[in-house]
């Protein structure tokens, strides 16, 4: 089955730093994927669409300067979380979707906990 | 506005049937999903929805009616390792998902 690779599967940072969220769709390519953040006890919130070749597009209150998102192949789009404080430690997750997107589910990389101390 | 609810939390007994309920509200629909989450790691996907009636798979089935905006994950035979979190996503006219914020199934031995 389809399958997304998501890299790191944790990092801790200190506050300031910027950190590279990496998503790979590895038996399939796409065209979108689609980056969450989950905080603990609570449902995923999608941050922002990743298109392919064009600028992501960013959900209502993500601050897209300190979020840069970057879809540079059809299998790898990347998160880059800058200037990164410790309010930024989350639950990172990304998707992405076999061009067959009428009946395919979305299928999730493994998520990257983010720590920012 | 577009909207999913479904329970906060619920409980059963190991062994015993569960059904976990889901209304949506979407502008057009492009299916209904079910995602198990369990803590600390990412969903993977159960069941999807896109007609009327009842699609099973195994222990778990969804079932869908479209007239009402609803959709119900059914659990039987539950195991202790079905204690999770179940979310609910609707797919809308441009294919976004709308999710729920989850039903957290806590199983009893």
């Amino acid at each position: 089955g389809a399958v997304v690779s998501q890299h790191p599967s944790w990092v801790i940072c200190k506050s300031g730093t910027s950190v590279k969220i990496e998503c790979r769709s590895l038996d399939f390519q796409a065209t979108t994927m689609f980056w969450y953040r989950q905080f603990p006890k609570q449902s995923l919130m999608l941050m922002a669409t990743s298109n392919e070749g064009s600028k992501a597009t960013y959900e209502q209150g993500v601050e897209k300067d300190k979020f840069l998102i970057n879809h540079a192949s059809l299998t790898l789009s990347t998160l880059t979380v800058t200037s990164a404080h410790p309010e930024d430690s989350s639950f990172y997750i990304c998707s992405a979707s076999p061009p067959d997107r009428e009946s395919s589910p979305l299928h999730f990389g493994n998520g990257t906990r983010l720590t920012v101390t | 506005g577009q909207n999913i609810d479904q329970p906060t939390e619920m409980t059963a007994t190991e062994g015993a049937i569960v059904q976990i309920n889901c209304t949506y509200q979407t502008s057009g629909f492009n299916g209904l999903f079910w995602y198990q989450q369990h803590a600390g790691e990412a969903p993977t996907f159960l069941s999807y929805n896109v007609l009327d009636g009842l699609e099973e798979k195994g222990r778990f089935s969804s079932f869908l009616s479209r007239s009402k905006g609803y959709s119900y994950l059914l659990l039987k035979e539950l195991q202790m390792k079905d204690s999770a979190s179940y979310l609910c996503a609707a797919g809308d006219s441009n294919y976004q998902l709308i999710w729920g914020a989850g039903t957290k199934l806590i199983i009893k031995p």
